[in-house]
């Protein structure tokens, strides 16, 4: 009974260079959500997904940053031409369902841009 | 813009006692409040919910109450032990996609 799935769990990238974060949800879950966790703070929503859909992005930075839930595989958190902000823990959560269910949490990818 | 506050950062409390973890919310169409504990290096896990048509939860040693004309709720640990300690986050959500995190609690409990 694997829970969410999230790889890699820690990721090293240069200024400049593409970070591609992977997420596979709980079994049976087809509701996909990003956040982001910086140092001292709590998680901050990024984009929520359902299966070749996005649903909400509202916390998505507006550049640089994109997600994808394709019909086969993983979701996808993508951050091109990373910059040393962008250092940070991201977490994948699903759902089997939007409204009003807890959200189970993958481990998270810890991004450290040098 | 911070809608969901967890104005202590730790709480240290001794095996046995109590432990009580306070949030506040401002958004009064937040209508379903989660707590969730956190290890070091894991993501966060779900513990337990609270629908605001109640004011209280229980499950097991943990219990959410909620005061809605407050817009509080607490999370009561009794009797803690020290495989509690974890940080704790308190999420609360209107029905739609996101869940809104406090900064989180860390509690120690002290054997």
């Amino acid at each position: 009974n694997a829970g969410v799935m999230q790889n890699p769990r820690h990721l090293v990238r240069r200024r400049g260079q593409e970070a591609r974060l992977r997420c596979s949800p709980m079994k049976g879950h087809s509701h996909v959500y990003w956040y982001r966790q910086l140092p001292e703070e709590g998680l901050k929503f990024m984009v929520y997904l359902q299966k070749e859909n996005i649903i909400d992005e509202s916390g998505m930075p507006k550049e640089r940053f994109s997600a994808e839930f394709p019909k086969e595989g993983p979701s996808i958190l993508r951050i091109q031409q990373v910059v040393r902000g962008d250092s940070a823990a991201y977490f994948c959560a699903s759902s089997p369902r939007s409204a009003n269910s807890p959200l189970h949490f993958g481990n998270g990818t810890r991004l450290t841009v040098t | 813009d911070q809608q969901v506050k967890q104005n202590s950062p730790s709480l240290s409390v001794q095996e046995g006692r109590i432990s009580i973890l306070n949030c506040d919310y401002t958004n009064s169409m937040f209508d379903y409040f989660l707590w969730y504990k956190k290890y070091p290096a894991e993501g966060p896990t779900f513990l337990i919910s609270i629908s605001s048509i109640k004011d209280k939860n229980e499950d097991g040693r943990f219990t959410v109450f909620l005061n809605k004309s407050a817009k509080h709720l607490s999370l009561h640990i009794v009797p803690s032990q020290p495989g509690d300690s974890a940080v704790y986050f308190c999420a609360a959500t209107s029905g739609a996609n996101n869940l809104f995190f406090g900064t989180g609690t860390r509690l120690t409990v002290i054997p």
